[in-house]
């Protein structure tokens, strides 16, 4: 079955600090999808990136980098120099990339909530 | 181009009223879904659609219903409220593996 942990409930950290929000799935299949959003406290699902499980390279936005290690089954993402406005609840999600049965349904991780004091 | 769109944006039941969710998609996509959202448990899937006359169970599917007549529109019923359903509700359609969002309804159930 999949599943997608994200252990860190909350975290709190200073501005420009850096911090990483990590996030562990499980699944049998061979090819799926990896997902992160951002929540911020206005409530509506904001897409950050979608990542492949044939593409392990990691992604570099801006502040944002995302680091996806199969053989730890982890898709790590961290906010370098991090603002007051990535205050946000952030989630990791996992789809299966063949349609049949759940159809590619996405699962998510429980969230952890960002904040980032002044 | 509005996306995906959800009424209402907040919603009052007592325990028992039925209501409709609505959620409607100008994207042409055959994937619907509604998730519901609660504090320290993520977005948990309701139903789900893969075209115009099909649905299908998630998760979480006791207590609702749904039906899929077209493409664009995919409502969620509460039959018979109950405070457990008091939620943040999010419709959702997809394209390829990519999931868009409508802005949530607030349900709360006294």
């Amino acid at each position: 079955a999949q599943k997608v942990t994200q252990a860190q409930t909350e975290i709190s950290v200073v501005e420009k600090e850096d911090v990483t929000l990590d996030c562990v799935y499980e699944t049998r299949d061979t090819t799926y999808y990896l997902f992160w959003y951002k929540q911020p406290p206005s409530g509506e699902l904001v897409f950050l990136i979608r990542r492949n499980s044939f593409d392990e390279q990691n992604e570099i936005s801006g502040r944002y980098s995302w680091n996806f290690q199969k053989s730890t089954s982890s898709f790590n993402f961290t906010i370098t120099a991090s603002q007051v406005v990535d205050s946000a609840v952030y989630f990791c999600a996992l789809s299966e990339a063949s349609y049949g049965g759940s159809q590619g349904n996405l699962i998510f991780g429980k969230g952890t909530k960002l904040s980032v004091k002044p | 181009n509005a996306g995906v769109t959800q009424t209402p944006k907040f919603q009052v039941l007592k325990t028992g009223q039925s209501m409709t969710l609505q959620c409607a998609q100008d994207m042409n996509h055959e994937y619907m879904s509604w998730y519901r959202q609660d504090p320290g448990m993520g977005l948990r899937l309701i139903h789900y659609s893969v075209g115009a006359g099909i649905t299908d169970q998630g998760e979480v599917p006791n207590g609702y219903n749904v039906s899929r007549s077209t493409t664009e529109d995919f409502p969620l019923r509460l039959l018979s409220a109950a405070p457990s359903q008091t939620s943040v509700y999010f419709c959702a359609s997809k394209r390829g593996a990519e999931l868009f969002f409508g802005s949530g309804t607030q349900l709360s159930v006294l």
